[in-house]
């Protein structure tokens, strides 16, 4: 069964430093997500992709945060310059009809 | 601000007997809602969905009930197995649920089922 896949599963960086978590969302879903989850928390919306460019994004979404497609398979998260309060749990998910289907995950942790 | 409240973030059941999770909203604008369970290591897979013209929906072992009046849901687990031990997040989505419109997640309940 096709899934949505994460790289790295684990991303350690100093404070300051800037961070790429990439996805590779399933093949013919047209609209894809970033999530995240703090330690003990809710699971958080991001931001959402269609059609090559942000459809919504929420508050935590700020400058420092950005979204690209660079190559029609590769959807890839960037966090400028990562504070301490950006480690988290990052899901990627995509979507077809209802359903979100989700990856793994990226457990970044900012020193 | 908690548009989806899991109140309880642990629920310990024994093999056999029925889970129930809760799940409450306070947006009268959600209209469809989501189960999804999720294993340690793993992002969370989708379990079952209800829309707002329902108020049941059933699929196998697993059962979600809606109360629009009291803005509740529940998922129900019969019964209940070791397999079973993740866990759940209940999520809520507003009218007219499209792809550009975004989940909103509860926190979550640690489901254990004891054999």
């Amino acid at each position: 069964e096709p899934e949505v896949t994460q790289t790295p599963s684990h991303q350690v960086t100093q404070m300051g430093q800037e961070v790429i978590l990439r996805c590779v969302p399933i093949s013919n879903h047209l609209y894809f997500y970033w999530y995240r989850q703090i330690l003990g928390q809710k699971v958080e919306f991001l931001v959402s992709f269609y059609n090559n460019e942000i459809s919504e994004k929420s508050e935590i979404f700020d400058d420092q945060f950005s979204v690209e497609r660079p190559d029609g398979s590769n959807f890839t998260l960037k966090i400028r310059s990562t504070k301490l309060e950006d480690s988290a749990m990052y899901f990627c998910a995509s979507r077809k009809n209802e359903k979100l289907f989700f990856g793994s995950g990226t457990q970044l942790s900012v020193l | 601000d908690q548009q989806v409240k899991q109140n309880s973030p642990s629920l310990s059941v024994q093999e056999g007997r029925i889970s129930i999770l809760n799940c409450d909203y306070t947006n009268s604008m959600f209209d469809y809602f989501l189960w999804y369970k999720k294993y340690p290591a793993e992002g969370p897979t989708f379990l079952i969905s209800i829309s707002s013209i329902k108020d049941k929906n059933e699929d196998g072992r697993f059962t979600v009930f809606l109360n629009k009046s009291a803005k509740h849901l529940s998922l129900h687990i019969v019964p209940s197995q070791p397999g079973d031990s993740a866990v759940y997040f209940c999520a809520a989505s507003p009218k007219s649920y499209s792809g550009n419109t975004p989940l909103v997640f509860g926190k979550g309940t640690r489901l254990s089922v004891i054999a």
